[in-house]
């Protein structure tokens, strides 16, 4: 159980796009969604912490207008990278935190997306 | 301010046993997770740790001590695919993760 997954595991856009990340947790709700991006040989850096119905909240930082979070459902986020340029190119996982008590403070983690920026 | 520390890198022999230590300072605790990530991966759950003392589970054991703000986790009978980085993390007062730079273990034959 409290499997999370994450669509795509990879992708490659030009500068200038916009690329959109999917973060679901397909068996279990999800109250809580985070947003982590990581740089090669880096921790994990929080972006945002997400909850069902409500606006993110953003780590200093990270731009809001540039990172959109959208938390719609109790199992799905989405992290929309706006007019991507090479240095947002990293490795972004998502985890999600289902409600307690039922559920422990862990955070179930997504595989990740590879994002390349040419 | 809120702080995780441990080791920035550690090497160890198959078959050998590592502990990786880590000591924190955070506003507030309600807990400590393990974690392992391996390169280009995402993190994978290891153990968690509210009371003092030692929770074993398999090769893998998790130590803490909550008047010490510390915590080990102890790795046995090494394996080449224990080749990771291992995540310290804490949840504080509010239930936020706060995380650790990482330790990355590498195993030598």
């Amino acid at each position: 159980g409290a499997v999370v997954s994450q669509h795509p595991s990879w992708v490659i856009c030009k500068s200038g796009t916009s690329v959109k990340i999917e973060c679901r947790s397909l068996d279990f709700q999800a109250t809580t969604m985070f947003w982590y991006r990581q740089f090669p040989k880096q921790s994990l850096m929080l972006m945002a912490t997400s909850n069902e119905g409500s606006k993110a909240t953003y780590e200093q930082g990270v731009e809001k207008d540039k990172f959109l979070i959208n938390h719609a459902s109790l199992t799905l986020s989405t992290l929309t990278v706006t007019s991507a340029h090479p240095e947002d190119s990293s490795f972004y996982i998502c985890s999600a935190r289902g409600p307690y008590p039922g559920f422990t403070y862990e955070q179930y983690f997504g595989p990740g997306t590879r994002l390349t920026v040419t | 301010g809120q702080n995780i520390d441990q080791p920035t890198e550690m090497t160890a022999t198959e078959g050998a046993i590592v502990q990786i230590n880590c000591t924190y300072q955070t506003s507030g605790f309600n807990g400590l997770f393990w974690y392992q990530q391996h390169a280009g991966e995402a993190p994978t759950f290891l153990s968690y740790n509210v009371l003092d003392g030692l929770e074993e589970k398999g090769r893998f054991s998790s130590f803490l001590s909550r008047s010490k703000g510390y915590s080990y986790l102890l790795l046995k009978e090494l394996q080449m695919k224990d080749s990771a980085s291992y995540l310290c993390a804490v949840l504080d007062s509010n239930y936020q993760l706060i995380w650790g730079a990482g330790t990355k273990l590498i195993i030598k034959p």
